[in-house]
């Protein structure tokens, strides 16, 4: 069984930090990583995109793969309470997988 | 202005009673998917069509069925042997076709099912 794992939360941040959300995932083959941001009631919206090791910068959004150890990570810089949501990342190899999501509240 | 419309954005089920949610896309996308979502879980595939007249069972397909007849259209039926249909049920779609690839998936707003 493919899985992708994310730490439930919820992570609490103070408003102007820096938000680290983590994601392991067990298929060695997956090529594609997102992360989509998704508030309370509404559909996910796609934020982040990376195919290959190394950092992605957007923004005030920074995602990190390191297929190597099996993790994708979303560092959010200078978080704002509009922030505040569920972030699910999502990883295909053979398949589309879905992690559970991290609920981050950022606190003003 | 391009989208998926999902409709109704409520919807209540009665005992024995199959329902019928609308997905509707006028982005010209091949690939239709449509996902359940439950609280504090991901998303979980219930079934997905390439191309018209074609749809593939996903992993929770067992209560649901599909139909494909338009290119812009993808409704999903939630029949009576589904026992627990209360969830948030989720359209997307996609450019490509030949299973997942790297593209990104465009949602509709969600249909929140609920059992009377």
């Amino acid at each position: 069984q493919k899985e992708v794992e994310q730490n439930s939360g919820p992570l609490s941040v103070p408003e102007g930090a820096i938000a680290s959300l983590n994601c392991t995932y067990s298929d060695r083959v997956s090529q594609s990583f997102f992360w989509y941001r998704q508030y309370s009631g509404k559909s996910p919206e796609l934020i982040m995109s990376i195919y290959s090791n190394g950092d992605k910068e957007d923004g005030r959004f920074t995602a990190q793969l390191n297929k190597a150890s099996q993790y994708v990570s979303l560092l959010i810089r200078d978080s704002q309470p509009s922030d505040s949501a569920t972030y699910l990342c999502a990883v295909i190899g053979y398949q589309l997988i879905w992690g559970a999501g991290t609920k981050l509240i950022i606190k003003p | 202005d391009g989208g998926i419309t999902q409709s109704p954005k409520y919807l209540f089920r009665k005992e024995g009673q199959n329902v019928t949610l609308s997905c509707e896309q006028n982005l010209n996308h091949d690939a239709m998917y449509w996902y359940r979502q439950d609280p504090g879980q991901g998303l979980r595939l219930i079934y997905y069509s390439q191309i018209v007249n074609d749809f593939q069972k996903g992993d929770i397909a067992e209560g649901y069925s599909v139909s494909r007849e338009k290119k812009e259209s993808f409704p999903l039926t939630v029949t009576s042997a589904q026992k627990n249909p209360t969830a948030f049920y989720l359209c997307a779609s996609s450019m490509r076709t030949g299973g997942f690839s790297n593209e990104k998936l465009f949602f509709g707003s969600g249909t929140q099912l609920s059992v009377l």
